[in-house]
């Protein structure tokens, strides 16, 4: 089992509707969530983070951690064409001793219909 | 606002050429780290540090190395340049502590020839 899970898509959305993007890690000593946007030839962006269960909205997107079902989604709403990109969800994962790993998922395509 | 800057967007070297790519960060962060992506593989982390002269070994080691002299300055080395180390390469940089993301330069995209 991958310690950092996502569906590669493509997930294909018409302009307008929600995009639903999940994620599901291994590892129950993950403390932090990352949801990284990156377009064809471009490095990742971060645009959201997480690190408590629950809902977080910023603008159009929310992020979504239940931590008991070792999940984290993101979800785009009134999704744009400018929002087809992959999309990477990354977990910070405590290791002792103050130090920490970051887990990278193979991200998740996502293509807006115009 | 966290600037990470890798020397080349694009570069083009010979098989057998020993090859630098330069990071450098304006953030004072203790971790740096480099990756390689290529289709269908997604991140694959090469090489990380965590302090200056400290460096360990990520996934795919194999046939680099790295040095960091300064804390805001990463590099990593292909020692003898080979075609399957054609790829994108990413520098990222964060902060210590567990709630830290990390955040990433442009990204070279390097072809061994």
């Amino acid at each position: 089992q991958k310690e950092v899970e996502q569906n590669s898509g493509p997930l294909s959305v018409p302009e307008g509707a929600i995009a639903s993007l999940n994620c599901t890690y291994s590892d129950r000593g993950s403390q932090s969530f990352f949801w990284y946007r990156q377009y064809s030839g471009k490095s990742p962006e971060l645009i959201m983070f997480i690190y408590s269960n629950g809902d977080k909205e910023d603008g159009r997107f929310t992020a979504q951690l239940n931590k008991a079902s070792q999940y984290v989604s993101l979800l785009i709403r009134d999704s744009q064409p400018s929002d087809s990109a992959t999309y990477l969800c990354a977990v910070n994962i405590e290791k002792g001793a103050g130090g920490f790993k970051t887990i990278f998922g193979a991200g998740t395509r996502l293509f807006v219909k115009a | 606002d966290v600037k990470v800057t890798q020397s080349s967007r694009y570069l083009v070297k010979r098989t057998g050429e020993k090859v630098f790519l330069e990071c450098v960060q304006d953030m004072d962060h203790e971790n740096m780290f480099w990756y390689r992506q290529d289709p269908g593989l997604g991140l694959r982390l090469i090489y990380f540090s965590y302090d200056v002269k400290m460096k360990e070994k990520g996934d795919i080691p194999e046939g680099y190395s790295v040095s960091r002299e300064k804390k805001e300055r990463f590099s990593l080395i292909l020692e003898s340049a080979s075609t399957n180390q054609t790829s994108m390469y990413l520098c990222a940089s964060n902060g210590q502590g567990v709630y830290q993301p990390q955040h990433f330069g442009d990204g070279t995209r390097l072809s061994i020839l």
